[in-house]
């Protein structure tokens, strides 16, 4: 696709309820990452993917925080018994192979709000 | 990674050139220099980057000190679709982490 595409781009949930937030990365992108922003602050990494194999997972903040990548494409955040504290901004990014550095490609994230 | 230090906001008339600083005294030699911005609603988008040498591409220049403690990210003919928030990033590989970042207020 044109650019790393994230669905729902908003998301209600209750207090306790579990909820899944879909990244499509950018075609051929190996390197996925999951981001956490919340209001008025800068991104937080949460996770890293190199193809399926999840290498990073220091910054999800609970073990309610799960996520995959099981075909090295998609990717799905899964956050169960979710809280208040759990409200923000999920971004996803996918990075090009062939491109040096650190250029991350975003999307426009999926905001979360928990009542 | 260096942790970086950038103003809380600026303001910018539109046409002029925006100079956004930040400082990095802590960088290391083999750390480059990342600039991000993020437009209201929308996810970081990539500027530029650079290790010691100034580099220039079609949205920005980066201008980074002779010692690396500090560079200016120039966007040299602002316009209203600039007012974003511009991160100053320092990191070898790996994870972006982001700070604060500067407000820009580009105005007519």
């Amino acid at each position: 696709g044109a650019g790393v595409s994230q669905s729902p781009r908003y998301k209600v949930a209750k207090r306790g309820q579990d909820v899944a937030l879909r990244c499509d990365p950018i075609s051929g992108h190996v390197s996925l990452f999951w981001y956490q922003q919340a209001l008025g602050q800068g991104p937080e990494f949460l996770t890293y993917f190199q193809n399926e194999a999840q290498l990073d997972k220091s910054g999800l903040p609970s073990d309610r925080f799960f996520a995959e990548r099981p075909e090295g494409s998609v990717s799905t955040l899964k956050i169960q018994r979710t809280q208040q504290e759990d409200s923000a901004v999920y971004l996803c990014a996918s990075r090009d192979p062939w491109e040096g550095g650190e250029k991350l490609f975003f999307g426009s994230g999926t905001q979360l709000s928990v009542l | 990674d260096a942790k970086t230090t950038q103003p809380t906001s600026m303001d910018c008339a539109e046409g002029r050139a925006a100079n956004l600083p930040c400082n990095h005294s802590t960088i290391s030699g083999n750390e480059y220099v990342y600039w991000y911005r993020q437009i209201h609603s929308q996810g970081p988008q990539y500027i530029i980057h650079g290790l010691k040498n100034n580099e220039t591409n079609e949205m920005a220049s980066l201008i980074i000190t002779e010692d690396r403690k500090s560079s200016t990210l120039i966007l040299p003919h602002a316009t209203l679709r600039d007012t974003a928030v511009y991160y100053c990033i320092v990191t070898r590989y790996g994870k972006l982490t982001f700070g604060q970042g500067t407000i820009l207020t580009v105005h007519p």
